[in-house]
């Protein structure tokens, strides 16, 4: 298994502004991704994280709105710009160890965000 | 199409089993998964199984999928008090993509 961390845990922000979500991962992985369950809601894909390349979106979310860094194989990050009250969400970083191909999927404890 | 649809509640007494079920539309479907979500916590991966098989056993926990009718469920035997939380299944789509369902909530009563 893979134990994830993310930064932070919760926060609660203005709108208009900007906020980075970090995921940490404490063994190499190959496939990393962000997704989002809005209030009461399943999860969404929002991207793949793709290392020392730019993320590949899913219908619905772009670049400008959802920036992603994948320095490594261990460490992410989600931005949300220009946030309003619809990005109020919980944003979870998730990772699959064994070869891409394989199976086992994690999901990181989530960062759940409220914006005013 | 991508849809994956759950019963939305499920109540139980502890020490009954607990059967949740799960349809799915998208017949290429390489893994199927079941997740535990607790109030305020993250995804916790259950099981999952591969489409070309049709039960998986782990410990309480037993998942049979139906793939000719696209019907995927996970059985709870001896429910204990501590199952109660949402459930989730989720189908992947290619090699990237989960897609989920709408969870359902299990409530064990004692």
């Amino acid at each position: 298994s893979a134990v994830i961390s993310q930064k932070p845990s919760r926060d609660i922000c203005q709108r208009g502004t900007s906020l980075t979500i970090q995921c940490q991962v404490d063994s190499q992985v190959t496939m990393m991704f962000w997704y989002r369950q809005q209030p009461g809601q399943s999860l969404t894909l929002i991207a793949t994280a793709n290392q020392g390349s730019e993320a590949t979106y899913e219908s619905g979310f772009v670049i400008d709105k959802f920036p992603i860094s994948r320095p490594n194989l261990t460490f992410s990050t989600l931005t949300v710009s220009n946030m309003s009250p619809e990005d109020s969400s919980i944003y979870l970083c998730s990772v699959r160890t064994s070869g891409g191909a394989g199976g086992e999927q994690f999901f990181g404890p989530g960062t759940r965000l409220t914006v005013l | 199409g991508e849809d994956v649809e759950q019963s939305l509640f499920l109540s139980v007494r502890e020490g009954d089993s607990s059967v949740i079920n799960c349809t799915y539309t998208d017949s290429s479907s390489t893994y199927l998964y079941w997740y535990k979500q607790e109030p305020g916590a993250g995804l916790q991966l259950l099981t999952y199984i591969f489409s070309n098989m049709d039960m998986k056993q782990d410990q309480r926990l037993t998942v049979l999928l139906n793939k000719k009718d696209k019907h995927l469920s996970l059985r709870i035997a001896d429910t204990q008090t501590g199952d109660s939380a949402i459930y989730f299944c989720a189908e992947r789509i290619g090699f990237q993509k989960l897609v989920f369902g709408t969870g359902t909530r299990l409530l064990v009563s004692p």
